[in-house]
């Protein structure tokens, strides 16, 4: 059965300054692992994605994510935050032939 | 391009009271979701429709029922609406239930049961 462990509820960064949120997965097989951002009242977009190709995986805005094996990670970083930033992240882990896999969502706080 | 659109956006109801949430794709997707967003929780599946004419349980699919009613359409009905299912509820597409394929979201209902 696949899951996946979001560590953080809430993590706070001042604009300008590297955001990191990180997500830990379980899979009994090579899983497809994704983030989502939601923000405030609106539906949930695709940040990146990773399907077994690159491990260090590039998304819009200037995020990226590294797929770690050895760990059973997927953090998401990005070198300089800002205050567009501010939404709910969440990590989602798939097996082939298989639905999404929601984590809890980290929300992420930016001040100026 | 509208994506996916969902109907109502807000919607109030007494417990006891029924009704149906719409939910439209223009994508051409075979494959159909609806979630339920509550805090903390993250998204959990209600039920989905992995191509036109068949329908499965996800993880929370007590008190609610779905039809897929064509390629487009995948409705979302509450028969007896009770408090704990006041919530957030989404609908996504996708173009085949596998694993690497991307999901496309509505901008949600809030439905609050009194």
């Amino acid at each position: 059965a696949q899951s996946v462990t979001q560590l953080d509820s809430h993590v706070s960064v001042s604009e300008g300054t590297p955001v990191l949120l990180r997500c830990n997965y379980s899979s009994s097989y090579s899983p497809s692992l994704f983030w989502y951002v939601q923000h405030p009242n609106k539906g949930l977009q695709l940040l990146l994605k990773y399907t077994s190709a690159a491990t260090l995986v590039k998304g819009i805005n200037g995020f990226e994510a590294e797929f770690k094996k050895s760990e059973t990670s997927f953090h998401l970083t990005k070198p300089s935050a800002h205050m567009s930033d501010a939404a709910e992240y969440f990590c989602v882990v798939s097996e082939r032939y298989s639905t999404l896999t929601f984590g809890k969502g980290t929300m992420l706080l930016v001040s100026p | 391009n509208a994506g996916v659109t969902q109907t109502p956006k807000f919607q109030v109801l007494k417990t006891g009271q029924s009704m149906t949430l719409q939910c439209a794709q223009d994508m051409n997707h075979n494959s159909m979701y609806w979630y339920r967003q509550d805090p903390g929780m993250g998204l959990r599946l209600i039920y989905y429709s992995a191509s036109e004419g068949t329908t499965d349980k996800g993880e929370v699919p007590n008190g609610y029922n779905v039809s897929r009613l064509n390629k487009r359409e995948f409705s979302l009905r509450l028969e007896s609406a009770a408090p704990s299912q006041t919530s957030v509820y989404f609908c996504a597409s996708s173009e085949d239930v596998v694993g690497d394929t991307e999901a496309f979201f509505g901008q949600g209902t809030r439905l609050t049961v009194v």
